[in-house]
């Protein structure tokens, strides 16, 4: 299986922050990685595929990069609404595998 | 609009079965790889088994956990996913999450609490 671990696991910002979040693969997935946003009692919330593509309606501040086994998530200006859990996803095996997630809290 | 509504959670005794149902509607079911996706409280996302689209074998596998205990099976008929979980073990407690996977992406339900607790 392929491993996900991101950091750090938890990250205390105020509004209008700019945040990022790692994640690592055991091996290379190219660029076969997702990242979601996660508010409690709520299902994952799709923000980024294939490493830097935005899913349609998701906020321009949010951005992805990387490839091989290191990716990154930026917040450009961290708003309200933006604190919750993020998880990163490999889907280059059928066997999807998560980063344990980070929670973003209000500093 | 793709949705995938999960159904079938509830509380049920260590050594038990229960079976979830996802209704999916919005995409051609068929053509999708399904899968479903477990939460337990307070902690992060685990793959638990998929089923391939017909168009590719239809074939199933789980995670080592679920193996032998739980099955997955798809009726293209009526766009719909099920997970069949016997032998229920307290450790299954969690929150389950249908997802699909096709060329226009990904898609996610709202999920299905199962409790496992005497």
């Amino acid at each position: 299986d392929i491993q996900m671990t991101q950091s750090p696991s938890t990250l205390s910002a105020s509004v209008g922050d700019r945040v990022t979040i790692t994640c690592r693969a055991s091996q290379s997935i190219s660029r076969w990685l997702a990242w979601y946003q996660q508010n409690p009692g709520t299902a994952p919330k799709l923000l980024i595929y294939k490493a830097s593509s935005l899913e349609t309606g998701v906020p321009s501040r949010f951005s992805g990069s990387g490839s091989g086994t290191e990716f990154t998530l930026t917040i450009s200006s961290l708003q309200p609404d933006d604190f919750a859990t993020y998880y990163c996803q490999q889907y280059k095996t059928y066997s999807w595998t998560f980063g344990q997630g980070t929670k973003v809290e209000i500093k | 609009e793709v949705q995938l509504v999960e159904s079938g959670g509830g509380l049920v005794k260590p050594g038990g079965s229960l079976r979830l149902s996802c209704a999916a509607s919005g995409f051609t079911f068929s053509n999708a790889w399904m899968r479903w996706v477990r939460q337990a409280p307070g902690k992060g996302l685990d793959w638990v088994g998929l089923i391939k689209s017909k168009t590719d074998g239809g074939t199933t596998d789980y995670a080592a956990p679920v193996k032998g205990r739980f099955t997955i099976l798809g009726d293209d008929s009526k766009n719909t996913l099920y997970l069949q979980m016997n032998s229920l073990k307290t450790e299954d407690t969690a929150v389950y999450y249908c997802t699909a996977e096709a060329s226009w992406g990904f898609g996610w339900g709202q999920g299905t609490l199962v409790t496992v607790s005497s």
